[in-house]
């Protein structure tokens, strides 16, 4: 069964744009999570779709977005990106919850700001 | 390949030896624990759970081991491998959706 895919693996970008970033779920997994990996913060919780809709969500502005299609595969999007957006962005998926099954996470989009 | 972390706690063992890694979690209601490698350029990878109505876990080569009272989780590898050598996270779930807080992380050096 293939993993969890991520695209694009890289992205560089320039303050002010935006970005999208995509993660295919592991086939069959109904639940998707994203994850934002930095050095200075470690790992956080972005937030998690299942269903197409946003089940919870972590403690990041509202640049920060996302949505689920009906396929499971799960698009986030970064608006109006700071330097500080600079992070290795992962996705996890699992086939409902973790009252059934750990998260699965993808090798990530390496997202880096100018 | 990426940095996960540059001040990250670093254990240094030899081939063949035992390895302890250490967590420390924060919330006393979370119910799910679980551990997980990073390798250079990849992203974490399952290796065990544990929930709180246990107290030890074993898989193939590594034990997970729970103790409620201090809040304290660690990762036991037996015999560790050259391949072993990555950046151990431990996280924790205390909701009843699936989000993880996880640890800084630990490197594992194995020496040959």
């Amino acid at each position: 069964k293939a993993g969890v895919t991520q695209t694009p693996r890289y992205l560089i970008k320039t303050r002010g744009q935006q970005v999208t970033l995509s993660c295919s779920p592991i086939s069959g997994h109904r639940s998707v999570s994203w994850y934002q990996q930095t050095p200075g913060q470690g790992l956080q919780f972005l937030f998690e779709y299942f269903s197409e809709t946003q089940r919870n969500k972590g403690n990041f502005p509202g640049r920060f977005s996302g949505r689920q299609f009906s396929n499971s595969r799960s698009e986030m999007n970064v608006s109006t990106l700071e330097l500080g957006d600079s992070a290795l962005y992962l996705c996890a998926s699992t086939p409902l919850g973790l009252d059934n099954s750990p998260l699965h996470f993808g090798n990530g989009t390496r997202l880096t700001v100018t | 390949g990426e940095s996960v972390g540059l001040h990250l706690p670093t254990l240094s063992v030899q081939e063949g030896d035992n390895s302890i890694i250490n967590c420390a979690y924060s919330n006393s209601a979370s119910d799910y624990f679980i551990w997980y490698k990073q390798e250079s350029g990849k992203g974490p990878q399952f290796i065990i759970d544990i929930r709180s109505n246990m107290d030890k876990r074993q898989g193939q080569r590594v034990t997970v081991l729970l103790n409620k009272t201090v809040k304290h989780l660690s990762l036991q590898i037996a015999a560790t491998q050259p391949g072993d050598s990555a950046v151990y996270f431990c996280a924790e779930n205390s909701n009843a959706g699936n989000m993880l807080t996880f640890g800084g992380g630990t490197r594992l050096m194995v020496k040959p």
